[in-house]
């Protein structure tokens, strides 16, 4: 089976940096991808990520180590409007399609 | 991106009636859907796996004659909750994956807010 694990909740003031850590176990493992809720929304796609290293997209940016099993969003700059839950997600290879795992989500709160 | 839609929004039913959740795909062909559920404050857990034209496939422990899923055409995917009870209420969030842009891509809906009375 496959699981993965982030902290529940993160607190931080606006204009600071937030690391949310994700690692997971899985087998055939093909991509960690991140995504922002926003309460009573849809989750939205942040970043992908299926070779070691970083990936920047803007304020955010999103790490990933195949040998640790590990992966992190970085939040930069932070505003008022990031305060949502973020979820890792894997996608691993299956017969049926290529479906993601989420974690359990990360509630981060902005204070001004 | 590409957009996909759900439909309804939200819906309130009464215990013992069947609930019909439609999710399209609006400007891509999807190969495969995938149907979500979310309770409050928690994650979102695969319910079942779609490809067109195939019988969905269900994971362990949802039950496929409670939640039927039909993949008719590569743009529309419905999902039956049928004889709903309270424990059914919950935020059904369905994903279409397809060609876009030259490559495989993985698109969330609005997601469908069921409460059953």
């Amino acid at each position: 089976g496959q699981s993965l694990e982030q902290p529940s909740e993160v607190t931080a003031v606006e204009g600071a940096i937030v690391q949310i850590n994700c690692t997971y176990q899985t087998s055939g493992f093909y991509g960690l991808s991140w995504y922002q809720q926003h309460d009573g929304g849809a989750p939205t796609f942040l970043s992908y990520n299926a070779l070691d290293g970083l990936e920047e997209t803007g304020r955010f940016s999103s790490f990933l180590s195949r040998s640790d099993s590990y992966g992190y969003l970085l939040l930069q700059e932070l505003q008022m409007k990031d305060s949502a839950s973020y979820f890792c997600a894997v996608s691993a290879i299956k017969a049926a399609g290529n479906k993601l795992t989420f974690g359990g989500g990360t509630r981060v709160l902005v204070k001004p | 991106g590409a957009v996909v839609s759900q439909h309804p929004s939200w819906v309130i039913c009464k215990s013992g009636t069947s609930v019909k959740i439609e999710c399209r795909s609006l400007d891509f062909q999807a190969t495969t859907m995938f149907w979500y559920r979310q309770f409050p404050k928690q994650s979102l857990m695969l319910m079942a796996t779609s490809n067109e034209g195939s019988k969905a496939t269900y994971e362990q422990g949802v039950e496929k004659d409670k939640f039927l899923i039909n993949h008719a055409s590569l743009t529309l995917s419905t999902l039956t909750v049928t004889s709903a009870h309270p424990e059914d209420s919950s935020f059904y969030i369905c994903s279409a994956r397809g060609v876009v842009r030259g490559g495989y891509e993985q698109y969330f809906g609005p997601g469908t807010r069921l409460t059953v009375t």
